[in-house]
């Protein structure tokens, strides 16, 4: 199993700021995936992080609204660009276990634009 | 877009009793998982059936899956209170390898001690 951890665990921001969410895995991985939950909805996959190249984003999510980067095979960022009340969600990032589909996550990440 | 839909979308039942949640899907698939969430934290995955298999146990747990219908059921059995929690779905599409997961809209299940 692979323990994930994402700092911060939650923030305030003011609309038209940015704001980047860190996400460690405590081994190697090949598959990183960002996640957006809004309050009381489900999971909306944003992008895959590539390491060493630049990540897959979902139809609706474009690189310059959540830029990510993923130096080595054990860390991964996403940032949040120039933020708005709508951006209010729990930003979630997991990883994908080897041999198998499942997915480990970390303990998100609670995000607020006032 | 979200192509699982859950139902019911929120169930209250007494410690002991039985949970069932339902899941259904629109597009060929590879696997199909279940993820319980607690209080707006990181998803836990409970289990997970390829779209070969029929049902699948785990402790408490048993899966349904039917491609036919493209749909699956969740059963909790004997519920204790520490299940309350978010329950979705999530599917691994047939085309990249079941790897990126689409969840469903999720099934917030109450269980009363």
């Amino acid at each position: 199993s692979a323990v994930i951890s994402q700092k911060p665990s939650r923030d305030i921001c003011q609309r038209g700021t940015s704001l980047t969410i860190q996400c460690q895995v405590d081994s190697q991985v090949t598959m990183m995936f960002w996640y957006r939950q809004q309050p009381g909805q489900s999971l909306t996959l944003i992008a895959t992080a590539n390491q060493g190249s630049e990540a897959t984003y979902e139809s609706g999510f474009v690189i310059d609204k959540f830029p990510i980067s993923r130096p080595n095979l054990t860390f991964s960022t996403l940032t949040v660009s120039n933020m708005s009340p709508e951006d209010s969600s729990i930003y979630l990032c997991s990883v994908g276990v080897r041999g198998t589909y499942e997915q480990y996550f970390g303990p998100g990440t609670r995000l607020t634009v006032t | 877009s979200q192509q699982g839909e859950e139902d019911p979308q929120a169930l209250s039942i007494q410690e002991g009793e039985n949970a069932t949640m339902n899941c259904s899907y629109k597009t060929s698939i590879n696997n199909l998982q279940w993820y319980r969430q607690n209080s707006g934290r990181g998803l836990v995955h409970l289990i997970l059936i390829r779209s070969n298999e029929r049902e699948k146990h785990s402790g408490r747990l048993r899966v349904t899956l039917d491609t036919s219908k493209k749909s699956s059921s969740l059963l909790i059995t004997a519920s204790r209170a520490a299940d309350t929690a978010s329950y979705f779905c999530a599917t691994g599409p047939y085309q990249t390898s079941g790897s990126r997961l689409t969840f469903g809209e999720g099934t917030q299940l109450t269980v009363n001690p």
